[in-house]
């Protein structure tokens, strides 16, 4: 099964917002309130911000948020900060107690 | 605080095997389910298998079915991945992961285990 489909960059300059998208099927994404996004800086082990496409953990700040509509899913970070900028996974359920993730974004703080 | 420690990894040759630990600690490890996740070299991450919580449904990526084996020992608290048939393809880093606020979040993360697999 191919990864889910996400943009390879995004951009943005300190305090905007940018939206990921994360696009798959009514198989996937479509198909289930079970997307969960991922935060990976360079060398560092996946973070997880956002599950069951809105939640967010305790601890991850309310700048982050998650949607969806359809087959397509997104993250999105408002007043981006330095720190920010970091590799982002969306990952869904596609039954069969499997999972699939996108193909991952790098988010550059301009 | 949640810990997970993997440990295990190395270079193999093609068709060769190798057993990884996952050590946990910080939360109630015999009523989670778990997770392999790897990442190959400058790649993107790629679910590998899951593992219910008392060992007794399984679940793995099409890429490693009938090679790869996920177990665990509640009484260790401790994760397993035993890998066969080893291809150049498998070669990644890989981590373990557990599922609490739902069953398909992988809520926290260990630091990872490097498998190499080259002739």
């Amino acid at each position: 099964q191919s990864a889910l489909t996400q943009p390879r960059s995004v951009s943005g300059s300190p305090g905007q917002s940018v939206t990921i998208s994360c696009t798959g099927t009514s198989s996937d994404v479509g198909g289930y309130n079970y997307v969960s996004w991922y935060q990976q800086h360079p060398g560092k082990a996946p973070k997880l911000i956002i599950y069951d496409v809105s939640k967010r953990p305790s601890g991850v700040p309310d700048l982050f948020s998650g949607s969806k509509s359809g087959n397509t899913a997104s993250l999105t970070i408002s007043g981006l900060q330095a720190e920010d900028e970091a590799d982002y996974y969306c990952c869904s359920y596609v039954g069969s107690y499997t999972l699939l993730f996108g193909g991952g974004t790098k988010l550059t703080v301009l | 605080e949640v810990q997970l420690v993997e440990s295990g990894g190395g270079l193999v040759q093609p068709g060769g095997s190798l057993r990884l630990s996952c050590a946990a600690s910080g939360f109630i490890f015999s009523s989670s389910w778990m997770h392999w996740v790897r990442q190959a070299p400058g790649k993107g991450l790629v679910w590998v298998s899951r593992i219910k919580s008392d060992g007794s449904a399984t679940h793995y990526a099409d890429s490693v079915k009938g090679r790869f084996t996920i177990s665990r020992d509640n009484a260790k608290n401790t994760l397993y991945l035993e890998m066969s048939s080893l291809r150049v393809e498998d070669t990644a880093v890989y981590y373990c992961a557990n599922s609490i606020r739902s069953l398909v979040s992988l809520d926290h993360w260990g630091q990872g285990t490097l498998v190499t697999v080259s002739s």
